[in-house]
C-alpha cells in the first residue's frame, strides 16, 4: 500500500522568507513519481513540481524545489522568497509508477499562510 | 477550452436525491480521474478511465456511486440516494495519453456538493 504523510497541518511564514513543507511517503514500488500541488481558496489544484524516483538531481521549478531524500523516503517542498500569493493549501502526492495511467494518492495537506 | 471543466460548480441536494456531476477533460486526454475531497482533507481517489474503459473503480465508496465516460471524452459521476456524508468537493483530472512523457494530472475546479 502507498501512503503520503504531511505532519504540518498549518504554517505561518513571513513574506520573503524561505519555507519548507514536509512530506514523507511509503511505497513498495521501485519506480514512482512524487508531486506537489497547490490549492488556493478558489479550489483548483495547481501542479507545482515533479520528482521521479530515479532522477538523480532534485527537481526545481522557479522558486520551488523538491528536496528528495530517497533513503529516508522524504520529498520536502522548498519555496524560496515567499510571496503573499503563496498562501494556500499544499499537497504532496505520489503516483505508483512511471505512467500517466496510475492513480495519484495525496497527503492530508499543509495550510501555508504568508504574513506581510 | 484550455483546461478541465466541471459543472455545476455548486450543487445542493436534499438527502435521498440523485445527482449527476459532469467533467469535460482537456481535449485529447485519454486518462480521466475522479476524486472526492472532504473539507480540510486531501483528495481521495474514486475511479479512473482510460478512454471509455473504466479500469479502476476501487475508490468508489458504495454502489450508490457510478461513473461513466461513454465516448471517451466527457465523464459523468452519478450519486444515487445522496446522504450527508457525500458532502464534499468532487474533483476531476485528466492526463494525456500514456507515453507522451507528461506526468502530472490536470485538475478542474471541482463541484462542491452539499447534501442537506
Amino acid at each position: 500500500a502507498q501512503k503520503i504523510t504531511q505532519t504540518q497541518p498549518g504554517m505561518f511564514v513571513q513574506e520573503k522568507e524561505a519555507v519548507t513543507l514536509d512530506c514523507t511517503y511509503d511505497t513498495s514500488d521501485q519506480s514512482y513519481g512524487l508531486f506537489w500541488y497547490k490549492q488556493p481558496s478558489s479550489g483548483e489544484m495547481i501542479f507545482l513540481i515533479y520528482q521521479g524516483s530515479y532522477d538523480e538531481q532534485n527537481a526545481t521549478e522557479g522558486r520551488y524545489s523538491l528536496n528528495f531524500q530517497k533513503a529516508r523516503k522524504s520529498a520536502n517542498l522548498v519555496i524560496s522568497a515567499s510571496q503573499l500569493g503563496d498562501s494556500a493549501m499544499y499537497f504532496c502526492a505520489m503516483r505508483g509508477r512511471y505512467s500517466s495511467a496510475s492513480k495519484i494518492i495525496f497527503g492530508s495537506g499543509t495550510r501555508l499562510s504568508i504574513r506581510p | 477550452g484550455a483546461g478541465v471543466s466541471q459543472s455545476p460548480r455548486y450543487k445542493v441536494a436534499k438527502r435521498g436525491q440523485d445527482v449527476a456531476l459532469r467533467c469535460d477533460p482537456i481535449s485529447g486526454h485519454v486518462s480521466l480521474f475522479w476524486y472526492q475531497q472532504a473539507l480540510g482533507q486531501g483528495p481521495e481517489f474514486l475511479t479512473y478511465f482510460q478512454n471509455e474503459a473504466q479500469l479502476d473503480k476501487s475508490g468508489l465508496p458504495s454502489d450508490r456511486f457510478f461513473a461513466e465516460r461513454p465516448e471517451g471524452s466527457v465523464s459523468t459521476l452519478k450519486i444515487q440516494r445522496t446522504q450527508q456524508e457525500d458532502s464534499a468537493v468532487y474533483l476531476c483530472a485528466s492526463n494525456p495519453s500514456p507515453g507522451t512523457g507528461s506526468t502530472e494530472a490536470f485538475f478542474g475546479q471541482g463541484t462542491r456538493l452539499t447534501v442537506v
